[in-house]
């Protein structure tokens, strides 16, 4: 079976320029976050889709970045324009959730950006 | 939100087993205890996960005290592949994903 599938797997970038990650979660699976990790840190979750809809984007800086799930499979997060502070590590999960509840996520190998 | 403290780093060696605590004092009742661990250039991923008592899967167990104020994650008998970070992630199964947020984690070093 296929794991989560990001591209690119790394990008580099000049500050104030566009990005965009890409996400394919596992087949079947409902449930898409998007998270952000910074040098040494734990991952920090950016946004929650179920199928569709986004339930959960409270951490999502919403003044730059952007995101989309069509038809509840694949996703893609957006930074217009991009900063310094936004390099780091992208990472995109899935799980399949029942009834609200959320189980054991998969997540894939990551985008790591570079902003110049 | 269940805010966890783990140490930032264990070395061990192999065939020894190792115990990576995680305190998380202000747990919530519906709160559950998830483990995760990360190689360089990898995303993480789930070892196990439990509520209270003990749980034992394949490649881990999970001890959870009655108070369930901390839990500690033991690997038997570790090999150097095993070195990598652990995260100990508390949050409710179900509600508001706001909450899964991971903490620094710990950093296992596993020698010869």
């Amino acid at each position: 079976e296929a794991g989560v599938v990001q591209s690119p797997r790394y990008k580099i970038i000049e500050k104030k320029q566009p990005v965009a990650f890409w996400c394919n979660p596992i087949s079947g699976h409902n449930t898409l976050y998007w998270y952000r990790q910074n040098l040494g840190q734990g991952p920090e979750l950016l946004i929650r889709y179920e199928n569709e809809e986004a339930v959960d984007d409270s951490q999502l800086p919403k003044d730059r970045f952007s995101a989309e799930r069509l038809k509840g499979v694949d996703s893609t997060l957006k930074i217009q324009p991009a900063e310094l502070g936004d390099s780091a590590v992208y990472l995109c999960a899935s799980s399949l959730n029942v009834a609200g509840s959320y189980n054991e996520q998969f997540f894939g190998p990551g985008t790591r950006l570079t902003v110049l | 939100l269940a805010k966890t403290t783990q140490p930032i780093s264990m070395d061990s060696y192999e065939g020894q087993e190792v115990n990576i605590t995680c305190s998380h004092n202000n747990i919530a009742t519906n709160d559950y205890i998830t483990w995760y661990q990360q190689f360089p250039s990898q995303g993480p991923r789930f070892i196990i996960q439990g509520y209270k008592t003990k749980v034992t899967n394949e490649v881990a167990s999970l001890f959870i005290p009655a108070d369930r104020k901390s839990s500690t994650l033991s690997l038997p008998r570790v090999s150097l592949s095993d070195t990598a970070v652990y995260y100990c992630l508390v949050a409710p199964v179900a509600g508001s994903a706001r909450q899964l947020t991971f903490g620094s984690g710990t950093q296992l070093t596993v020698l010869p």
